[in-house]
């Protein structure tokens, strides 16, 4: 009964490589949510997928920032040329139909050199 | 959007003391849930309680929606209590908003 997964748990780029975040949300969730907590902050929202659809992206950065949930496979956070503001913990949460609450993966901690 | 308020923003306990952590919200909310950060960075779910009084071992909730508030209840608090304690609420949009978090310090 695996919960939300998320790799890698840390990951170090320079700045202007790629970053590629995955979420595999809990068996029978097909809403995926993605949040960045920036340091000593809580959790801000950023984009919400069902699958092959973005639903709400008004959290996100307006460039570099690109989110996907194909219909096979974990949902994809991608941050392209990288940035030392970019530094933050990246959390992934999935839900099931209805009124149902958020469960969260353990984060990706995304560290630019 | 809805703005989401914690208090107190820090709190240093004694191990076995009690504590109330509060969450007030500025509308109508039909989601909202306590989350514990542990040391380590895992956000674990406390409790989903968009209404309502639940309790699980020393942890309970309350959440008086008319009143805009909710309440976490720890008792007989223990050193692996330390973190942050986040309450997030949804209303009708789809995210979850986050407060910006007790910090909890439990000393032996």
């Amino acid at each position: 009964n695996a919960g939300v997964m998320q790799n890698p748990r840390h990951l170090v780029r320079r700045r202007g490589q790629e970053a590629r975040l995955r979420c595999s949300p809990m068996k029978g969730h097909s809403h995926v949510y993605w949040y960045r907590q920036l340091p000593e902050e809580g959790l801000k929202f950023m984009v919400y997928l069902q699958k092959e659809n973005i639903i709400d992206e008004s959290g996100m950065p307006k460039e570099r920032f690109s989110a996907e949930f194909p219909k096979e496979g974990p949902s994809i956070l991608r941050i392209q040329q990288v940035v030392r503001g970019d530094s933050a913990a990246y959390f992934c949460a999935s839900k099931g139909q209805g009124s149902q609450p958020q469960h969260f993966g353990d984060g990706t901690r995304l560290s630019i050199l | 959007g809805i703005q989401v308020e914690q208090s107190p923003p820090d709190l240093i306990l004694q191990e076995g003391a009690n504590s109330t952590l509060r969450c007030n919200f500025s509308d109508s909310v039909n989601n909202l849930q306590w989350f514990h950060q542990n040391p380590w960075g895992q956000l674990i779910n406390l409790f989903y309680i968009p209404s309502g009084t639940k309790q699980n071992g020393r942890l309970s909730a309350t959440t008086v929606a008319t009143e805009r508030y909710s309440l976490l209840y720890i008792s007989s608090s223990q050193t692996t209590d330390s973190g942050v304690y986040f309450c997030a609420v949804k209303d009708s949009g789809y995210a979850l908003n986050f407060g910006k978090g007790t910090s909890l310090l439990v000393t032996p």
